[in-house]
């Protein structure tokens, strides 16, 4: 069984675009999390969000809006699409706090031309 | 500036030969996490150091959180092909932010 998944895996598309990436969990945590990549390799935290509610939003246009509609989900909308978009999204989850273990989905790769 | 510098940025190296990988802040953290992440792939958890001076080992792999908890280095012994890969070390900072150090990336030759 995944514990954490995120659809699609990759994701091809053009400026201006709107698109959604989802993830889910099977694990019963608390915590989940997005993440983004760049080509350099450097994961930042996006958002946060515990019990459904948002609880860290760090600086990231407001272009993207994640979306839990349970404790088990928690997706990722970006309108407008930009090329500085292009990167790995991960999805996390944890039990509790950000000092727990996170398990980590196995990212999508989203290009923008 | 990162909060958390790695260093080095890539190592690439025999297998069979040892290695150590450091991770650095000017900042005191309530712990730090050491992740691997294959190609791919989303990063995996090989431990969490929380006490200061504390050493932990993991078969081939050693990690060891310093005093001050500023700093954290990972040391395999003998490495093989099959520690290749992107490591990267984390840690809260201020209230629910969790942060990634800048990575290293590990190649090992057969």
């Amino acid at each position: 069984d995944t514990a954490v998944s995120q659809t699609p895996k990759y994701l091809v598309t053009q400026m201006g675009n709107d698109k959604s990436i989802k993830c889910e969990q099977n694990l019963g945590h608390d915590t989940m999390y997005w993440y983004k990549q760049d080509s350099k390799k450097f994961l930042k935290i996006m958002f946060s969000y515990n019990n459904k509610e948002l609880i860290i939003n760090e600086t990231v246009p407001n272009r993207f809006s994640p979306k839990s509609p349970d404790k088990a989900h928690l997706n990722l909308h970006i309108n407008s699409l930009e090329l500085g978009d292009s990167a790995v999204y991960f999805c996390a989850s944890s039990q509790g706090t950000n000092t727990d273990t996170q398990y980590f989905g196995p990212g999508t790769r989203l290009t923008v031309l | 500036t990162q909060l958390l510098e790695q260093s080095p940025q890539f190592l690439s190296i025999q297998e069979g030969e040892n290695l150590t990988v450091y991770c650095n802040s000017s900042s005191v953290f309530s712990s730090l996490q050491w992740y691997r992440q294959e190609p791919g792939e989303g990063p995996v958890l090989l431990v969490t150091v929380v006490t200061g001076g504390e050493v932990k080992k993991l078969k081939r792999l050693t990690f060891q959180f310093g005093d001050a908890r500023k700093d954290s280095s990972l040391h395999i012994t003998a490495a093989q092909p099959g520690d290749t890969g992107l490591y990267l070390c984390a840690g809260p900072y201020n209230f629910n932010k969790f942060y990634f150090g800048s990575g290293t990336k590990l190649n090992v030759k057969p």
